[in-house]
Parts: C-alpha cells; structure tokens; sequence
C-alpha cells in the first residue's frame, strides 16, 4: 500500500513561513491535496493538484509537489492558521498522510 | 450553500450493526462521486469507502472490507453506510465527503456523526 509521511508539529513564529512537508515514494507523480481541520471541525480543502487553490483560501496557503516531497507553505503565518493539516494524494484509493499540527507562537 | 449532513451515530456493542446516511442538498447529488471518511478521537484521517454516480465502482478500505456496505439513493440525494460486525477499531467520527468533479480532491466534507463501539 502507498503511505505518506508527516511530522507530527511544526511550529511557527507569527508572522513568518511554515512548511509542512508530506512524503512519499514518487509523490511528485501524483496530485496531492491538503486539508486543514481545527479542533471540532471538519476537515477544508485547501490546496489541490499540489498548487492550486479553492475559492476564498487566502493567498498565503501555497503548494508543491516535487520528487519524494509535497510541501504545504504558509506565508505570514497567522493564530488562526493554527490547526492540523493533512496532505493527501491517490494510489487504489485515496490516501491520507497522518497529519502535522501546526502551532503559531 | 452546499450541504452534506451526516446521522445516524451513536453508541453500539462489539459485533452489532449501525446504517449512517449521509444527505446532500444544493447541489446535483447524482452527478458526483462520494466516500467515506473516518477519523478516530485524536487521530488521523483514514478512507473507508467510495461509491460512483451510478454504483458503477466501489470500493472499500481493507480494514472493513466484508463488513461495510456503502450505497446510495440518487433520487433522495442521499449516501448510506452500513456497517456490521462493528469492533472497538471501528470507534470514529464518519464523514461523508464529495469527490470534485475533476476527480482526485474531496472538496465537501459533513459534519460527520460519531460512531462509538463499545461494551
């Protein structure tokens, strides 16, 4: 079965850039999507085919997909970015990497 | 605005069976790929299962493989989950999500509706 990997947290001081990589074999190879889900929530779409995104998410989400890595970078990061934040890509089925919690410190 | 609302949740014995549904409003259900999303408290999330427009293609996750069924009623717009022979792994919120029309994205996601097995 296909995997993607995250690390657990990234922490970031307000105002500057958190990456969140996601890897997997080949992942460059794939579309990767990625989510953000805030404590009680349900999972929004964020990003999609690895750069791409959805009406009314802000400009300073940004992705890409290269290789073994996808990287979800937000740019000014701001308090209410913090959340957990899944990439996701498709082998058979969908699959998910095991989520990174963001704190904004 | 779009909608996908899940019920059906609750409490349940090892072994015994729960049906979640999943109702979509405002948009053209018929037209739109959906799965099953799970999430166990405090954990990751994990795809159970999706259902084409037309039952053409299903599929399951190898953890409920034999013991889930998902299906639909296009004309009620609504998505169903049935689940049996629960176990205390099965413990999870399920979401219903909608898969984008241009393939590979969910792009709406319930509310979700917990499922808890327990003894």
């Amino acid at each position: 079965s296909y995997d993607l990997t995250q690390p657990p947290s990234v922490s970031v001081t307000p105002g500057q850039t958190a990456s969140i990589p996601c890897f997997g074999d080949k992942v460059g190879e794939k579309y990767v999507s990625w989510y953000q889900q805030k404590p009680g929530r349900s999972p929004v779409l964020i990003i999609h085919q690895d750069d791409k995104r959805p009406s009314g998410i802000p400009e300073r989400f940004s992705g890409s997909n290269s290789g073994n890595t996808a990287t979800l970078t937000i740019s000014g990061a701001q308090a209410l970015d913090e959340a957990d934040y899944y990439c996701q890509a498709w082998d058979t089925t969908a699959v998910f990497g095991g989520g990174t919690k963001l704190t904004v410190l | 605005e779009v909608h996908l609302v899940e019920s059906g949740g609750g409490l349940v014995q090892p072994g015994r069976s729960l049906r979640l549904s999943c109702t979509a409003s405002r948009f053209r259900f018929d037209d739109y790929v959906m799965h099953w999303v799970r999430q166990a408290p405090g954990k990751g999330l994990e795809w159970v299962s999706v259902i084409s427009w037309n039952y053409g293609s299903i599929a399951y996750a190898d953890s409920v493989k034999g013991r889930f069924t998902i299906s639909r009623d296009n004309a009620k717009n609504s998505l169903y989950l049935q689940m049996n022979n629960l176990t205390t792994e099965d413990t999870a919120f399920y979401y219903c999500a909608r898969e984008a029309r241009s393939g590979a994205v969910f792009d709406l996601w319930g509310q979700g509706t917990l499922v808890t097995v327990s003894s």
